[in-house]
């Protein structure tokens, strides 16, 4: 596809259950970040894929949170044993190369409500 | 350690005014600025971006930026607001590349447009 995109787009789960959130980046793009945006706050960092280099997990909040990049491509974001305060937007965004000047493109975002 | 800051959480303004958005950072290297808009329901879109060169970046949609060093500063401008404008915006700051490394965003600033 032309941009990133991100599945599933809402998801509601009770608390206790496992979650995964999927991106799939623009073809190419090298780097791959995740961010959680709770409501009406701004974009918090989770974790960082860097081309082929170890991913930056410094903003995973807890150990229930993993990530996975598969072959430099998609990744899937998992939440083991929700929690109502993970409740929020997850967003995804890719960019070409992985310096700090690079534009990031922003999928739309799974929005993620624990009951 | 890099850090972005935008003073204002939330700016209301009336069509056809002046704006200013104001953003800090603080880092110990040339950074890499952004500016990226993310209005109601939309995903998260770079408005502009300033590595070197001229210090006044010019974007989409009208707007502009400027970079002063002296004073660590990268304020969004638009001589005139129009109603879609109304939206969250986010500055970020990405270092010099030397390494891989990641963008750090500000905490956003919300923006409301009075008819």
């Amino acid at each position: 596809g032309a941009g990133v995109s991100q599945s599933p787009s809402n998801k509601v789960t009770e608390k206790g259950k496992d979650v995964e959130l999927r991106c799939d980046p623009i073809s190419g793009h090298t780097a791959l970040y995740w961010y959680r945006q709770s409501l009406g706050q701004g974009l918090e960092f989770l974790i960082y894929f860097q081309g082929n280099s170890a991913p930056d997990k410094s903003g995973l909040p807890s150990d229930r949170f993993s990530a996975e990049r598969t072959g430099g491509s998609v990744s899937t974001l998992t939440i083991q044993r929700t929690q109502q305060e993970d409740s929020a937007v997850y967003l995804c965004a890719s960019s070409l190369g992985t310096g700090g000047e690079e534009t990031q493109y922003f999928g739309p975002g799974t929005r993620l409500l624990v009951l | 350690a890099q850090s972005v800051t935008q003073p204002d959480i939330h700016i209301t303004v009336s069509e056809g005014a002046s704006l200013e958005l104001r953003c800090n950072y603080s880092y110990g290297a040339t950074p890499y600025l952004f500016w990226y808009v993310q209005s109601p329901g939309q995903g998260l879109q770079l408005l502009l971006k300033y590595f070197s060169g001229d210090t006044l970046v010019q974007g989409i949609k009208g707007f502009e930026a400027e970079f002063k060093r002296s004073q660590s500063s990268f304020n969004l401008r638009k001589p005139s607001v129009h109603w879609s404008d109304a939206a969250e915006y986010f500055c970020a700051v990405g270092r010099l590349k030397t390494s891989y490394d990641k963008v750090i965003f500000g905490p956003g600033t919300s923006l409301s447009v009075i008819p």
